[in-house]
């Protein structure tokens, strides 16, 4: 395996459900991120784990709840959500070299449909 | 409010042309940006980016240009193939950081 890994790619879930969304990150990368992408919206920002802390936290509902137990996992745990969360969640790893520019790599994401 | 802007949601090009996609910022605290690249049930795929330290970077029929006082930068294609047909999202960071900030996209179709 190479890259970012996202399962499952789709995902339909009732308000009242529990679900989880996985990446995995094989390049070595210190640094991971949850993108949302909903439909002629800029790809929004909802998490950033540096070295397994969580660093960034863009106003995101609770509903939304990361987790990340290494450096190579990222999971977000889904509960109680609401058919406007329908959207295409994109998971990112990066390598912070300090200073110097560096590109983030997205998985394939996971279309979330809930209804 | 939108920090970087992609003005242009569709761009149709004659295959062996120019495209010249489109993107401003606000932020003048960003000083590194990035092209992504994404066809449809894929993620973005990096294609080429620029510090704000240079004014151009090109990657064979890549080049990105990059104007720091109109805080606009461009992404040229030459020549454009029917390959390139994609979503092209542009994005801006300050280095150090790591909120990527990424625009709304443009649809590029290069026709045959």
């Amino acid at each position: 395996e190479t890259g970012v890994t996202q399962t499952p790619r789709h995902l339909v879930m009732g308000m009242t459900n529990k679900k989880s969304l996985k990446c995995e990150q094989h390049l070595g990368h210190n640094a991971m991120y949850w993108y949302k992408q909903s439909a002629k919206k800029p790809l929004e920002l909802m998490f950033v784990y540096s070295l397994e802390e969580r660093v960034e936290n863009n106003s995101v509902p609770s509903r939304f709840s990361p987790e990340c137990p290494n450096s190579s996992h990222l999971f977000l745990h889904l509960h109680t959500l609401q058919p406007e969360d329908s959207a295409l969640y994109l998971c990112a790893s990066s390598q912070d070299r300090g200073g110097v520019g560096t590109e983030a790599f997205f998985g394939q994401g996971t279309r979330l449909t809930v209804v | 409010d939108q920090q970087v802007k992609q003005n242009s949601p569709s761009l149709s090009v004659q295959e062996g042309r120019i495209s010249i996609l489109n993107c401003d910022y606000t932020n003048s605290m960003f000083d590194y940006f990035l092209w992504y690249k994404k066809y449809p049930a894929e993620g973005p795929t990096f294609l080429i980016s620029i510090s704000s330290i240079k004014d151009k970077n090109e990657d064979g029929r890549f080049t990105v240009f990059l104007n720091k006082s109109a805080k606009h930068l461009s992404l040229h294609i030459v020549p454009s193939q029917p390959g390139d047909s994609a979503v092209y999202f542009c994005a801006a960071k300050t280095i150090g950081t790591y909120k990527y900030i990424f625009g709304t996209g443009t649809r590029l179709k290069v026709l045959a």
